[in-house]
């Protein structure tokens, strides 16, 4: 079965930094690029972070791009966000998730869609 | 970049109706287009891809439809397990995504 399992959520006071994990297994990790979501308390989700397969590539949201860091062990079959600087509004539930994709028949790019999710870990910010 | 909204925020409905949830993108996204649902307390759940693609899994009453800048998500008869909330997001821009601020679907 495919899995994945967030860890390392908290309360941390602004300023701060944490660093979130992401377990995954049941599928070849190192064939997949992967993904972190965040839905802040009552609002809707906002994709924040993408790594490709290898980790040599990685993608932000503006709203943290110099502040947090997405990383993967592939020996470890482990993704990680590095956030550092964190703000009140940083507070929400954050979703790791695996990225599938699907070979266009026409077109320049591949189809991306976050199609296995983790159940969540909490982070807090706040004095 | 590309920003996402959709309509209705919200909406009312019985089950058994057909429901209708409308997206729009900033630019011409092709087809690059997907739907999520959410259910209160839990992780999204992917329903449809590439605009008009069917997840493994999920039922035959959710279908997509819409390329370039306007699609929609339709539910042919809604059953009680559907109420949640519905996001389109856009994967046009390689692993660049975005996410359209959401429609709850709640009983009338």
């Amino acid at each position: 079965e495919v899995q994945l399992l967030e860890s390392g959520g908290g309360l941390v006071q602004p300023g701060g930094s944490l660093r979130l994990s992401c377990a995954a297994s049941g599928f070849t990790f190192s064939s997949y690029a992967m993904s972190w979501v965040r839905q802040a308390p009552g609002k809707g989700l906002e994709w924040v972070s993408a790594i490709s397969g290898s980790g040599g590539s990685t993608y932000y949201a503006d709203s943290v791009k110099g502040r947090f860091t997405i990383s993967r062990d592939n020996s470890k079959n482990t993704l990680y966000l590095q956030m550092n600087s964190l703000r009140a509004e940083d507070t929400a539930v954050y979703y790791c998730a695996k990225i599938g994709q699907l070979e266009p028949t026409l077109g320049l790019y591949y189809y991306y869609y976050m199609d296995v999710w983790g159940k969540g870990t909490t982070v807090t910010v706040s004095s | 970049d590309i920003q996402m909204t959709q309509s209705p925020s919200s909406l009312s409905a019985s089950v058994g109706d057909r429901v209708t949830i409308t997206c729009r993108a900033s630019q011409s996204i092709s087809s690059y287009l997907n739907w999520y649902q959410q259910k209160p307390g839990k992780a999204p759940k992917l329903l449809i891809y590439a605009a008009s693609s069917l997840q493994s899994g999920v039922p035959s009453r959710f279908s997509g439809s819409g390329s370039g800048t306007d699609f929609t998500l339709t539910i042919s008869s809604l059953q009680p397990e559907d109420f949640a909330t519905y996001y389109c997001q856009q994967s046009y821009s390689t692993l660049l995504f975005t996410f359209g601020p959401g429609t709850k679907v709640d009983i009338k």
